[in-house]
C-alpha cells in the first residue's frame, strides 16, 4: 500500500532562515511526488511536482528513489511562506493522491 | 474563471440526518474527484469520477455515502445517516484528462459538523 509520511506536525523558523519539510513515501512503483501548500482561508494549491523540476517561490525538492524521500527545502524562508504544506504521491497518472498528514510551517518574524 | 466552488461552505447537522454535498468543477475537466479530512487526520481520497462515471470508489467508507454526477458536469456526494465521525472538511478535485502534466485543481471545502 501507498503511505506518504511527515514526521513534523509543526515547523517554526526565523524569517531569513533556511526551511526543510520532510516527506518519505513507501511504494513499490515509481510514484510521482508532489507538494501542496493551503494558506490561511486559501484552498489547496500546487506548490511543485517532481517531474518538472523547477523552484516555486524559492522552494525546491528532489525525488531520492534510495531514500523513499522527497524534502521541500528553501534557503531564506519568508514570513508568507507560513502555511500548511502537504506532500502527495500519485501512482499513476490521472489517479488519486495519497496525501502526508502535512507538516504547519510558522516563519517567525 | 472561478475555479473549483464547493456547497455548502460549512455544514452542522445532528447524527442521523441526512447532508448533500455539491461540487462544481471547472468547465470542460473530465476527472473529478472526492477527498475528506477527518478531524486529526490527513487528507484521504474517496472517489474518482470520469465524466459520468466512478473510475473509482475505493475510499468510500461505508454504504452511507453516495456519490454521483449525472450529466458528468457537476457532482453531489450524500451522507445519510450521517454519523459523528464523518465530521471533517470535504474537498473536490478536478482536472482536464488523465494525462502526465494533469493538475487536479481543488475547491474550497465544504466544513461538516455532525453534532
Amino acid at each position: 500500500a501507498q503511505r506518504v509520511t511527515q514526521p513534523e506536525k509543526l515547523l517554526s523558523v526565523f524569517k531569513g532562515a533556511p526551511v526543510e519539510l520532510k516527506c518519505n513515501y513507501s511504494y513499490s512503483g515509481s510514484p510521482e511526488l508532489f507538494w501542496y501548500v493551503q494558506y490561511s482561508r486559501q484552498r489547496l494549491q500546487l506548490l511543485l511536482r517532481h517531474i518538472s523540476r523547477e523552484s516555486i517561490k524559492g522552494f525546491t525538492a528532489d525525488l531520492n528513489k534510495g531514500e523513499t524521500s522527497f524534502h521541500l527545502k528553501k534557503p531564506f524562508a519568508q514570513e508568507e511562506d507560513s502555511a500548511m504544506y502537504y506532500c502527495a504521491l500519485r501512482r499513476n497518472y490521472g489517479q488519486n493522491f495519497v496525501f502526508g498528514p502535512g507538516t504547519r510551517l510558522s516563519v517567525l518574524p | 474563471e472561478a475555479g473549483v466552488t464547493q456547497f455548502p461552505s460549512h455544514s452542522v447537522i445532528e447524527k442521523g440526518q441526512t447532508v448533500t454535498l455539491r461540487c462544481d468543477p471547472i468547465s470542460g475537466h473530465d476527472n473529478l474527484y472526492w477527498y475528506r479530512r477527518v478531524m486529526g487526520k490527513e487528507i484521504k481520497f474517496l472517489l474518482h469520477f470520469v465524466k459520468e462515471s466512478k473510475q473509482d470508489e475505493s475510499g468510500m467508507p461505508n454504504n452511507r455515502f453516495l456519490a454521483e454526477r449525472t450529466g458528468g458536469t457537476y457532482s453531489t456526494l450524500k451522507v445519510q445517516p450521517a454519523e459523528l465521525e464523518d465530521s471533517g472538511v470535504y474537498f473536490c478535485a478536478s482536472s482536464q484528462e488523465a494525462g502526465r502534466n494533469n493538475e487536479q485543481f481543488f475547491g474550497p471545502g465544504t466544513r461538516l459538523t455532525v453534532l
